[in-house]
């Protein structure tokens, strides 16, 4: 099993909907951290959390929240999806003060 | 600026050749550099953290330069099994946040 499991794995929605992509963990890292990935654009930080009560905004955040449920988990919503917001998300994890990420699968999510 | 550039590539190279990858970061207060590994539709991996005194690992070799703010990655003898994006990886001081460059493409040939 994946130390970093991410669902759904791919999802289509329609521009409008509510829809929350759900992260959880087994490696006992208090960091957490919502990406998305498009084409050209790399890979550009949404939020994070360095732990439960710690949310932070990242470099995208608009038309997003998230909520740290408990250490192991960290969801990430669009309220109100839209087309441009198509993009592969991933959920990454870290150690504090340790260099690195590990990442999901990552969600293929199509706003039609 | 982007905090982060990197060549997009793609570097296409046939096997057993020698491949440099650059990267040039803005922010003179970021502490730690990686270099991280991405195929296809696949979730990054990191594949080594870079140092200043320099690093290999194998057939990878990074290197940092903090006073040109520029870091690289040298891949010797390619494998088919080396293609795949290379993503330079920035700890931003002060936030703990990793920034990714856009990665550089590799495509190596039989």
């Amino acid at each position: 099993d994946a130390d970093v499991t991410q669902t759904p794995r791919n999802r289509i929605t329609k521009t409008g909907k509510r829809i929350m992509l759900e992260c959880s963990q087994t490696k006992g890292h208090d960091r957490m951290y919502w990406y998305r990935q498009d084409p050209g654009l790399g890979l550009r930080l949404i939020y994070y959390s360095f732990d439960v009560k710690d949310i932070n905004k990242g470099e995208i955040s608009d038309g997003y929240s998230v909520s740290r449920q408990a250490q192991a988990k960290f969801s990430l919503s669009l309220e109100s999806a839209i087309p441009n917001q198509t993009a592969l998300y991933f959920c990454a994890t870290s150690e504090t003060g340790g260099p690195e990420a590990f990442f999901g699968q990552g969600t293929r999510l199509t706003v039609v | 600026r982007k905090e982060v550039e990197q060549d997009p590539g793609p570097f296409n190279v046939p096997e057993g050749a020698t491949v440099a990858f650059n990267c040039t970061y803005s922010n003179s207060a970021s502490q730690s550099f990686f270099w991280y590994r991405q195929d296809c539709r696949k979730e990054p991996k990191l594949l080594m953290s870079v140092y200043s005194s320099g690093n290999e690992d194998g057939r990878f070799t990074a290197q940092l330069n903090r006073a040109s703010q520029y870091i690289s990655l040298l891949i010797r003898d390619s494998k088919l099994s080396d293609s795949a994006t290379y993503l330079c990886v920035v700890e931003q001081g002060g936030y703990s946040t990793l920034t990714f460059g856009k990665g550089t493409m590799l495509l190596v040939s039989p």
